[in-house]
């Protein structure tokens, strides 16, 4: 199975300042046909998880422009530009280049 | 609008069985491979089952293989997971997700199994 490694698993951030968490995997996460199933996923405390990026860098329907992914092969991290209140999450990489389907452990971002 | 309504979720015993359903709406579902995955108290979330929309292609976790099984009604746009002799581990929000890791990706609200004596 691929493992996917998240840093760090807390983060305290001033409201403004940026963020940036690591995740990186076990194998590379290219697939054959070119494409790299990662994806950043974002649950609020209650809520389920919500799907922020795909695919590296492609941010879904709705999510801020202030959240960014890069990365490439095992390596890969996902920039918040501003931190706001409502980001408080636990945010989660997860790859679905093969079966089965793993995620990192989850990075707690906390309000300084 | 898409969504995905998961049901069937309650308390068991260890040892006995659940059926859970996942309702979907608002896409053509046949079109779709659907997910289960689960998040067990305070802790992340974890894969347990694919099933393509044809139903010709099924994934498992090694954690519930032979005992879980993922199942699909095209025509009923409805999603199942059949879990048998569950384990305290077991317990856990059951979530349905549809192309988790692509643009069309979305996720339900989730259904809490306990399983307790």
């Amino acid at each position: 199975d691929i493992v996917l490694t998240q840093t760090p698993l807390s983060s305290p951030v001033t409201l403004g300042q940026p963020a940036s968490i690591s995740c990186r995997s076990s194998q590379s996460l290219v697939k054959s046909d070119g494409n790299t199933l990662l994806s950043w996923l974002q649950q609020r405390p209650g809520q389920p998880p919500r799907l922020l990026i795909y695919q590296i860098s492609n941010r879904f329907s709705g999510v801020p422009d202030r959240f960014s992914g890069s990365g490439a092969g095992t390596d890969f991290t996902l920039k918040i530009s501003r931190v706001e209140a409502e980001d408080v999450a636990v945010y989660y990489c997860m790859q679905a280049t093969q079966f089965p389907y793993t995620f990192g452990q989850g990075t707690k971002l906390e309000i300084k | 609008e898409v969504q995905l309504v998961e049901s069937g979720g309650g308390l068991a015993q260890p040892g006995g069985s659940l059926r859970l359903s996942c309702a979907a709406s608002g896409f053509t579902f046949s079109n779709y491979g659907m997910n289960w995955v689960r998040q067990a108290p305070a802790k992340g979330l974890e894969w347990v089952s694919y099933i393509s929309g044809n139903t010709r292609t099924l994934y498992y976790a090694e954690s519930v293989k032979g005992r879980f099984t993922i199942s699909r009604d095209n025509a009923k746009n409805s999603l199942y997971l059949q879990m048998n002799s569950l384990r305290d581990e077991d317990t856990a929000v059951y979530y349905c997700a549809r192309r988790p890791y692509s643009s069309e990706g979305y996720w339900g609200q989730g259904t809490l199994v306990t399983v307790s004596s």
